[in-house]
């Protein structure tokens, strides 16, 4: 089945230790998403691209950087995570700009 | 920037009560689109509605652009234990909009069997 996929499921960090989560998807979408959701709270955009162009929240802190090296992946990367960084991050695919979105399973990070 | 009201925050059901949320705004929206959240899981696509006035279902749920563009509902009928969960509505508005999705508080959901 075509879909969104994240790895891993969960994730353990040190304070500070870089880490990065990754996001495939089956779907060909244009548009990748990476959201945090902290508990209890909506998903919260953090950037996304379109195709190769990529749009950052003005709100995202410099901590959080992302790629994607081409149409199927994306990654988050944190470059140096602290204890407020610990949340759900969830992965989310459209064909375009106006069309619904699909989220993957999302990653829950600790940070220790 | 534009925000979504969804109510009520929580509800507790008896299974096979009907549940009706809704989410409203003072912006005009293009898209409305709802979700569902397990515990540890990501949302799931429910319903999508692009034209206001649009009444769709998908099983036993009913959702519903409203006509003024600035509200939407979801039904859920004769409620089953598997429909716990957290349930998101969220809205994009159009123009230069890139397709950013602002998303209500969530309602969340317990069926008593």
């Amino acid at each position: 089945d075509a879909m969104v996929i994240q790895n891993p499921r969960y994730q353990v960090t040190q304070f500070g230790k870089p880490v990065t989560l990754s996001c495939s998807q089956t779907l060909n979408h244009n548009v990748m998403y990476w959201y945090q959701q902290k508990s209890s709270q909506a998903p919260k955009l953090l950037f996304h691209y379109y195709d190769k162009d990529f749009n950052n929240e003005a709100d995202t802190p410099d901590n959080f950087q992302s790629r994607r090296p081409n149409t199927s992946f994306c990654f988050l990367d944190i470059r140096s995570p602290g204890l407020g960084d610990a949340a759900m991050y969830l992965c989310a695919t459209s064909r375009g700009k106006t069309y619904e979105q699909y989220f993957g399973p999302g990653t829950r990070l600790t940070v220790t | 920037g534009q925000q979504l009201n969804q109510s009520p925050q929580s509800m507790f059901i008896q299974e096979g009560e009907d549940v009706s949320m809704n989410c409203t705004s003072s912006s005009i929206f293009n898209t409305w689109l709802w979700y569902k959240q397990d515990p540890g899981e990501g949302p799931v696509l429910l319903i999508a509605l692009y034209k206001a006035g649009e009444l769709t279902s998908n099983g036993r749920l009913t959702a519903q652009f409203g006509i003024t563009r600035k509200d939407s509902f979801l039904n859920i009928s004769a409620s089953i234990p598997s429909d716990v969960g957290i349930y998101f509505c969220a809205g994009r508005t159009g123009g230069t909009s890139y397709g950013k999705l602002t998303f209500g508080q969530g309602t969340i959901l317990t069926v008593h069997p």
